[in-house]
């Protein structure tokens, strides 16, 4: 079965800087998704940034990019100009393409935005 | 699109009591899905639909807990007895039908258990 860890629990990062939040997964699987989903304080879960496993090119979404390192089975997320509002427990989640579409999702980490 | 809708979004409840949690997925979606959150097991898939089937149910904790999707529009998460330990936030999420994009997910119920 898949795994995800985010060995992160917390961390904090001045406003305007740049923070990286890490993700490393197990799988025996060669395609696949992988996620990264925000949970702010009002419980909801948004979708950050999606990024398939045989895209070499990482992807990107305004102020939110992934390093994903294939070979290493790494997609760290870097919030570039932290904002107040990305304050929020960030979750790394895996989705094979085999079978049911399930999410796997890590343990989150929780990210504070110090003004 | 108003989202996935839940309902209730607090639910208190005591000991021994059935409760039924609610989700209305976006016109559309053909996958529903419901999670559990706690701080102790993070996001757990409880149960996955397809096209208002259930697929895969082996994250269903115990025979206490029962899902239901009568139609495309509506599901339906059950747990009678209700017990402490069954305290958590309760997600629904749906998507299209491979999934790849992610899901969305509702506001969730978070559920307490005296």
């Amino acid at each position: 079965a898949q795994t995800v860890t985010q060995s992160q629990p917390e961390m904090s990062v001045q406003e305007a800087e740049t923070v990286t939040l890490s993700c490393t997964y197990d799988t025996s699987e060669s395609d696949y998704y992988l996620f990264w989903y925000k949970q702010p304080p009002s419980r909801q879960m948004i979708l950050v940034i999606r990024q398939e496993a045989y895209k070499q090119q990482n992807a990107t979404e305004n102020r939110f990019s992934v390093n994903f390192q294939k070979a290493a089975k790494s997609f760290s997320l870097k919030i570039s100009d932290s904002q107040l509002g990305d304050a929020a427990m960030y979750f790394c989640a895996y989705m094979s393409k085999k079978g049911a579409q399930k999410l796997v999702f890590g343990q989150g980490t929780r990210l504070t935005i110090n003004p | 699109d108003a989202g996935v809708i839940q309902s209730p979004r607090h639910e208190v409840t005591e000991m021994g009591q059935e409760v039924t949690l609610r989700c209305k997925p976006i016109s559309g979606h053909n996958s529903l899905f419901w999670y559990r959150q706690t701080m102790m097991r993070g996001l757990e898939l409880l149960i996955y639909f397809n096209n208002n089937v259930p697929i895969d149910d082996s994250g269903m904790p115990e025979d206490r807990f029962s899902a239901k999707m009568p139609n495309a529009s509506f599901s339906t998460l059950k747990i009678q007895p209700s017990e402490p330990r069954d305290s958590a936030v309760y997600f629904c999420a749906s998507s299209l039908s491979m999934g790849d994009y992610g899901y969305t997910f509702g506001s969730g119920t978070r559920l307490t258990v005296v």
